[in-house]
């Protein structure tokens, strides 16, 4: 059963503290993404890998980092220097990183409040 | 551009009804859009998808269409259900060209879809 799983689906966090959010891929995809989404409004690309061991920052990086060892896995890890960071956070990934025509398959969600 | 607040647009359709939801996009150098329906606490699934070389596309009771002049997609829902009910999304991707690589994608703010049996 192919598809793209995030966990765990809800986290809570102590203001100040690091949190690691998870995203594991078995389609074979090239490219995986991360995104932020705020109640009532759209995606925001927080960082994105289109092959293995390279990322590029996407439009809000800040306060977050990322790691892409294994094609399969692509980690966000939500640091202390995020001074916003209790949103819903999804990840998606395509077939292809370089190529303009093709569709992103996102996961569930992992739902993250800072108490 | 990105509206502001926590209220999404709304449509209100009655079920059987064809519903139309309507999005503006920035860029005239996107040259592929797609179509994700998003569900209360899930991720987005994908519709449908359009290139720009298309002003047409039909899927199974979807269509999308396209209007470059104007920078305009809709999407149009023949016989809207109760199980269409959700936030519609529409994200536009600009060549990699220009971009330097990545097929990134830019969405739109959304539209609740509201289905009223």
């Amino acid at each position: 059963d192919g598809g793209i799983t995030q966990s765990p689906k809800y986290l809570f966090r102590k203001e100040g503290q690091n949190v690691t959010l998870s995203c594991e891929q078995n389609l074979n995809h090239d490219a995986m993404y991360w995104y932020r989404q705020d109640p009532g409004q759209g995606l925001r690309l927080i960082y994105y890998s289109q092959i293995v061991n390279d990322f590029q920052k996407g439009d809000i990086a800040e306060g977050y980092s990322v790691s892409r060892e294994k094609k399969e896995s692509f980690p966000l890890t939500v640091t202390s220097a995020q001074k916003n960071p209790t949103a819903f956070y999804l990840c998606a990934s395509s077939i292809f990183g370089t190529s303009d025509y093709n569709e992103q398959f996102f996961g569930p969600g992992t739902r993250l409040t800072v108490l | 551009g990105e509206s502001v607040g926590l209220h999404l647009p709304t449509l209100s359709v009655q079920e059987g009804d064809n519903s139309i939801i309507n999005c503006a996009y920035s860029n005239s150098a996107s040259d592929y859009f797609i179509w994700y329906k998003q569900e209360s606490g899930k991720g987005p699934q994908f519709i449908i998808d359009i290139r720009s070389n298309m002003d047409k596309r039909q899927g199974q009771r979807v269509t999308v269409l396209l209007n470059k002049t104007v920078k305009h997609l809709s999407l149009q829902i023949a016989a809207t259900q109760p199980g269409d009910s959700a936030v519609y999304f529409c994200a536009e991707n600009i060549s990699t060209e220009l971009t330097g690589g990545g097929n990134k994608l830019t969405f739109g703010t959304g539209t609740q879809l509201k289905v009223e049996l």
